[in-house]
């Protein structure tokens, strides 16, 4: 079992539709939750962190965090054509700075 | 641009050459990481320094595979006796204080082997 799973999509959405995307993780001992976006052959950009239960929103991005169920997701509200890209789940366990990526996913808005 | 930056942006090289990637992180961030990516992959840890000290590199690593930060500001990123298998976007990462997963990515090397 990988330590981070995502499904790899691609998930496709209608321009304006909310975009859920859902990434689990086997090590209880993680503390800190983060979400990368990265376009076509560019590089990872951080659009969030979470590092308690519940809901996390920074503009059209709301973070969920339920580590019970050890899970995490992240919801795009309004999606763009302009937030096609893969989406990177990373999660660092507490005392660590090294974190582990998901393998991310695909999403596809269309017009 | 005060960004991580990453030199060269593109390398091939035949195989059982040796390379050397260069990073220049954020000038303020102490924490300096190596990733490797292929295609269809999120990035894989290699190697982490604070400051000039190398803390962790993953057992998963080459011994072909070295890194160096000397005085703590840039890094460089060796490989030795190059495979086909090692063919994949070299990206490097910083951070600062607390902060390990806001990191600030590079550009990356992309690595072509022949």
């Amino acid at each position: 079992q990988k330590e981070v799973e995502q499904n790899s999509g691609p998930l496709s959405v209608p321009e304006g539709a909310i975009a859920s995307l859902n990434c689990t993780y086997s090590d209880r001992g993680s503390q800190s939750f983060f979400w990368y976006r990265q376009y076509s052959g560019k590089s990872p950009e951080l659009i969030m962190f979470i590092y308690s239960n519940g809901d996390k929103e920074d503009g059209r991005f709301t973070a969920q965090l339920n580590k019970a169920s050890q899970y995490v997701s992240l919801l795009i509200r309004d999606s763009q054509p302009s937030d096609s890209a893969t989406y990177l789940c990373a999660v660092i366990r507490g005392g660590s700075y090294i974190p582990t990526f998901g393998r991310g996913t695909s999403l596809i808005v269309h017009p | 641009d005060t960004g991580v930056s990453q030199d060269p942006r593109h390398k091939i090289t035949k195989r059982g050459q040796n390379v050397t990637f260069r990073c220049d992180p954020i000038s303020e961030h102490n924490r300096l990481y190596w990733y490797r990516q292929t295609l269809g992959q999120g990035p894989e840890f290699l190697t982490y320094f604070q400051n000039e000290a190398q803390l962790e590199k993953s057992r998963l690593l080459s011994d072909r595979f070295s890194a160096e930060r000397p005085k703590g500001s840039f890094s460089t990123l060796e490989i030795q006796r190059t495979e086909q298998g090692d063919s994949a976007m070299y990206l490097c990462a910083s951070s600062k204080g607390a902060e390990g997963g806001t990191q600030y990515f590079g550009p990356g090397t992309r690595l072509t082997v022949l």
